[in-house]
């Protein structure tokens, strides 16, 4: 059964920085390409970034390029989003996504239950 | 980027009837790259069609997807309790894909 496990939100503060994880299991994770998506408090899905499977490639959305890193460690199957110069509208849950091939683009097969990060003083 | 506009906002209707949601791309959508998610409360989504008109691992014939270039459509044939929840269509024909603003499906 694939499961993706999302952790490290929490509050911080605007300006800060905050990591997220997502622990994946119950596929080759090597194999797949993997995103973030994230959800603002009653709002609509946005997507924010994307890793291919051997992670030499990454995009990001307009909304957080510059500010965000996503990468993935396939030797411990976990994905990361490193999130930088915090803004209130970042407030968001987070999701780790699975795409169905090793490139991008795609749609995501499987989802975490996601994690909240709130950016508040 | 292309922008994907759904309608209506709100469906109300009865468990039985059928729902028609609606989802227009501001430009042709390549290949159609075409995905349709469910969301409810408190829930992550969850893939319904891919491909603009294939279904997902598991997921009940009552739901298909149809249409091309701009316009796409989804339909429950007939509404289960469970079925009431957002609609989300998805975008993935380029390197920055795009979500639909989302349906809302309501009992009536």
């Amino acid at each position: 059964e694939v499961q993706l496990l999302e952790s490290g939100g929490g509050l911080v503060q605007p300006g800060g920085s905050l990591r997220l994880s997502c622990e994946a299991s119950g596929f080759n994770f090597k194999s797949y390409a993997m995103a973030w998506v994230r959800q603002a408090p009653g709002k609509g899905l946005e997507w924010v970034s994307a890793i291919v499977s051997n992670g030499y490639n990454t995009y990001y959305a307009d909304s957080v390029n510059g500010r965000v890193t996503i990468s993935r460690d396939n030797s411990k199957d976990t994905l990361y989003l490193q999130l930088n110069s915090l803004r209130v509208e970042d407030t968001a849950v987070y999701f780790c996504a699975k795409v169905p091939t090793g490139s991008w683009y795609g749609f995501f097969d499987y989802w975490g239950q996601g994690t909240l990060v709130t950016v508040s003083s | 980027e292309v922008v994907l506009t759904q309608s209506p906002g709100t469906l109300s209707l009865s468990p039985g009837e059928r729902a028609t949601l609606s989802c227009r791309a501001s430009r042709t959508v390549s290949s159609n790259y075409l995905a349709w998610y469910q969301q409810k409360a408190g829930q992550a989504p969850r893939l319904l069609i891919y491909g603009a008109s294939s279904r997902a691992t598991g997921i009940p014939d009552r739901f298909s997807g149809s249409g091309s270039e701009t316009d796409f459509t989804l339909t429950i044939s007939r509404l289960e309790p469970e079925d009431f929840a957002v609609y989300y269509c998805q975008e993935y024909g380029t390197s920055r894909i795009a979500f639909g603003g989302g349906t809302k499906v309501e009992i009536k």
